[in-house]
Order: C-alpha cells, then sequence, then structure tokens
C-alpha cells in the first residue's frame, strides 16, 4: 500500500515569497491533516479536513496561510508571504475513517523541510 | 504551559537497560492517548495506544493515570534500534492529536 506522498521534499525560500507544498494522502482516506513542526517541537496541527470540508483550522495563521483539498483527494498548503518563522517541517497525514481504525493512528508523509532565509 | 508537557532528555542508556518515559496533559477533557515514534528527520509512526489499565507490546508497556493526568511508557531490553524521540499525544474530540515535544532516547553499545 502505498504511502502519504509529499512534495516537495525540501523548499528554501527568502522571506516575503510564497510556498506551496502538496499532498497526496493514502488511497481511501477521508481525513487529512497539515501539521506544522518546528525544530525540538512536536507536531503542531494546522488545518483537518474531512473529505473536502474544513473539520478544524483553529492554529492556521489564515492572514499569510491557505488550504485546499479539492475533490476531497489531493491537498495544497499555500504560505503567502512566508516569514522567517515558517521555516519548519510540514507534515502532512491522513487516516481512515474512526470506525475503520485504531483510534489515534494517522499516517503521515515525509514532511517538506522549509528554510525561509 | 504546553497542553502535553515531556521531559525532552536525552536519556542515554546502554543496551538492555530499562527505560521509562513520563508526560503530563493538562486537559482533562482529552479522550485518547498514544506514544508515537519519531527517527530522526523521519516522520512519526503509531507506537502504541495507551489505556488506564495498561497496555502492553512486546518491550513496550504504556499506562495511564487518569487521576494524576500522566503517562508513561516503560521501554525493557532497550535495543541500539530503539534510539529515537518518543512523542507523547493525547487525542480531544474529531479525531485532533496534541502531541508534547518529545523525548529522546539514545541506547548505547
Amino acid at each position: 500500500e502505498a504511502g502519504v506522498a509529499q512534495s516537495p521534499r525540501y523548499k528554501i525560500i527568502e522571506k516575503r515569497q510564497s510556498v506551496a507544498f502538496w499532498c497526496n494522502p493514502i488511497s481511501g482516506h477521508a481525513t487529512l491533516y497539515w501539521y506544522q513542526q518546528i525544530l525540538g517541537q512536536g507536531p503542531k496541527l494546522l488545518i483537518q479536513f474531512q473529505n473536502n470540508g474544513v473539520v478544524d483550522d483553529s492554529q492556521l495563521p489564515k492572514d499569510r496561510f491557505s488550504a485546499e483539498r479539492l475533490k476531497g483527494v489531493d491537498s495544497t498548503l499555500k504560505i503567502q508571504p512566508a516569514k522567517l518563522e515558517d521555516s519548519a517541517v510540514y507534515l502532512c497525514a491522513s487516516s481512515l475513517d474512526r470506525t475503520a481504525t485504531i483510534p489515534g493512528e494517522q499516517y503521515f508523509g515525509p514532511g517538506t523541510r522549509l528554510t525561509v532565509t | 504551559r504546553k497542553e502535553v508537557e515531556q521531559d525532552p532528555g536525552p536519556f542515554n542508556v546502554p543496551e538492555g537497560a530499562t527505560v521509562a518515559f513520563n508526560c503530563t496533559y493538562s486537559n482533562s477533557a482529552s479522550q485518547s492517548f498514544f506514544w508515537y515514534r519519531q527517527d530522526c528527520r523521519k516522520e512519526p509512526k503509531l507506537l502504541m495506544s495507551v489505556y488506564s489499565s495498561g497496555n502492553e507490546d512486546g518491550r513496550f508497556t504504556a499506562q495511564l493515570n487518569r487521576a494524576s493526568q500522566y503517562i508513561s511508557l516503560l521501554i525493557r531490553d532497550s535495543k541500539l534500534s530503539d534510539s529515537a524521540t518518543y512523542l507523547c499525544v493525547s487525542e480531544r474530540s474529531s479525531y485532533k492529536l496534541i502531541f508534547g515535544s518529545g523525548t529522546r532516547l539514545l541506547v548505547r553499545p
């Protein structure tokens, strides 16, 4: 079974530039998550989709971050304009319907390592 | 105060040792708890769930104490391959996971 795919794996941009990340979840997974992991910290949820609807975006900095999940499959996360403090690994995860999986089990992609200079 | 707090370590132990990690959580409404493992520069992966009755999986034992709001992970007979960061995780409603900052374990030969 193919895992969660993310691209690009690495990205270096200057502050005030824009950047976009792409995620393809495991086939059949209805729920998709975007996390930000700053060095030395645990992942922090930015946004959660159930199919193509937003379940939770309370920690998404909406003045600069946006995300969409068209057709309930792939998703993109965009930052515009980027700040130095956005340097982090951006992880995408997906999970099955609650009744069909181990509670709490989310499958993570390899992440995109963003450096803002 | 962070919702899930862990000792960052590192815990440096010899092969074969027993090591225990604790974490505390502040949100009494948290419903479920888990330990995830994250290898260096890799993505997190679910290690095991944590139940009040205790949960054992081979050399790993997890325990939840709701009264004191802490979670523990015990690793027996440590292997070199156990070297990683262990993330304590609580789950709120709607499958929202709250991650601690992780405890780093180094197992030396």
